[in-house]
C-alpha cells in the first residue's frame, strides 16, 4: 500500500525566515510526486509535479525536490501570503495502482 | 473561467435523505475523480473514472454512487445520508491517469 507522510503537522515562520517541508513516501513504481497548497475553505491548487529522483522546480519563493525515499519543499524568505496548508501527493503508474495518496499536509502560518 | 465547477457550494440535509453533487471540466480532461476531506483535513480518493469508465473505486459504502454521463461531468449520488457523511467532496480532473490534478471549490456537507 502506497503510503506518504508529511512533517511537521504545522510550522509557524516569521516574514523572510527561510524553512522546509518534508514528505516521505513509499509507493510501487513511481508515476509522480505532486505538491499542492490549500487555503481555508477552498480547494487544494496545483504547485508541482515531480516525476523523477534528483528532479527539481521552482516557482517564486517555492522549490521543490525530490528523491527515491523523500521530497522537500523548500521556503525562501516566505511572506504572510505563503500561509495555508500544503499537501504532498503520489501516484503510481503502469503496473501500479493509479491510486492518488495523499499525506496530511503540512499548515504553514508565516507572522509578519 | 472556471476549470473545475461543483454545485452546490453547501449542503444542509436531514439524516437518510438522497442528495447529489455536480462536477464539471471544462479543461477537455480524460480522468476525473471525488475526494472526501474530513474533519482532520485528510484527503481520501473516493472514485475515478476514465473516459466515463470507473477505474477506481475504494471502500466507499455502496450508498455512494458515482456516475459520468460524459468526459466534462461526474455527479456523485449518495443515499440515505447519515452523520459521518459529513465531510467536504471535492472534484477534480487530470488529462490522463497519473497526471497533475486540478481540483473543485469543494461541497460542504453537513447531515443532522
Amino acid at each position: 500500500e502506497d503510503q506518504v507522510t508529511q512533517s511537521p503537522e504545522a510550522l509557524r515562520l516569521q516574514e523572510g525566515e527561510s524553512s522546509s517541508l518534508n514528505c516521505s513516501y513509499t509507493v510501487s513504481g513511481l508515476r509522480g510526486l505532486f505538491w499542492y497548497r490549500q487555503d481555508p475553505g477552498k480547494g487544494p491548487e496545483f504547485l508541482f509535479t515531480l516525476y523523477s529522483a534528483g528532479e527539481e522546480k521552482e516557482k517564486e519563493r517555492l522549490k521543490a525536490t525530490l528523491t527515491k525515499k523523500e521530497s522537500f519543499l523548500h521556503i525562501t524568505a516566505p511572506k504572510p501570503e505563503d500561509s495555508a496548508t500544503y499537501l504532498c501527493a503520489v501516484q503510481a503508474g503502469p503496473g501500479g495502482s493509479y491510486i492518488p495518496t495523499f499525506g496530511r499536509g503540512t499548515s504553514l502560518i508565516v507572522h509578519p | 473561467d472556471t476549470a473545475v465547477s461543483q454545485t452546490p457550494k453547501y449542503l444542509v440535509t436531514q439524516m437518510g435523505n438522497d442528495k447529489s453533487i455536480k462536477c464539471e471540466q471544462n479543461l477537455g480532461h480524460d480522468t476525473m475523480y471525488w475526494y472526501k476531506q474530513d474533519s482532520k483535513k485528510f484527503l481520501k480518493i473516493m472514485f475515478s473514472y476514465n473516459n466515463k469508465e470507473l477505474i477506481i473505486n475504494e471502500t466507499v459504502p455502496n450508498r455512494f454512487s458515482p456516475k459520468s454521463p460524459d468526459k466534462a461531468h461526474l455527479n456523485l449520488h449518495i443515499n440515505s445520508l447519515e452523520l459521518g457523511d459529513s465531510a467536504v467532496y471535492f472534484c477534480a480532473s487530470s488529462q490522463g491517469m497519473g497526471e497533475t490534478q486540478y481540483f473543485g471549490p469543494g461541497t460542504r456537507l453537513l447531515v443532522l
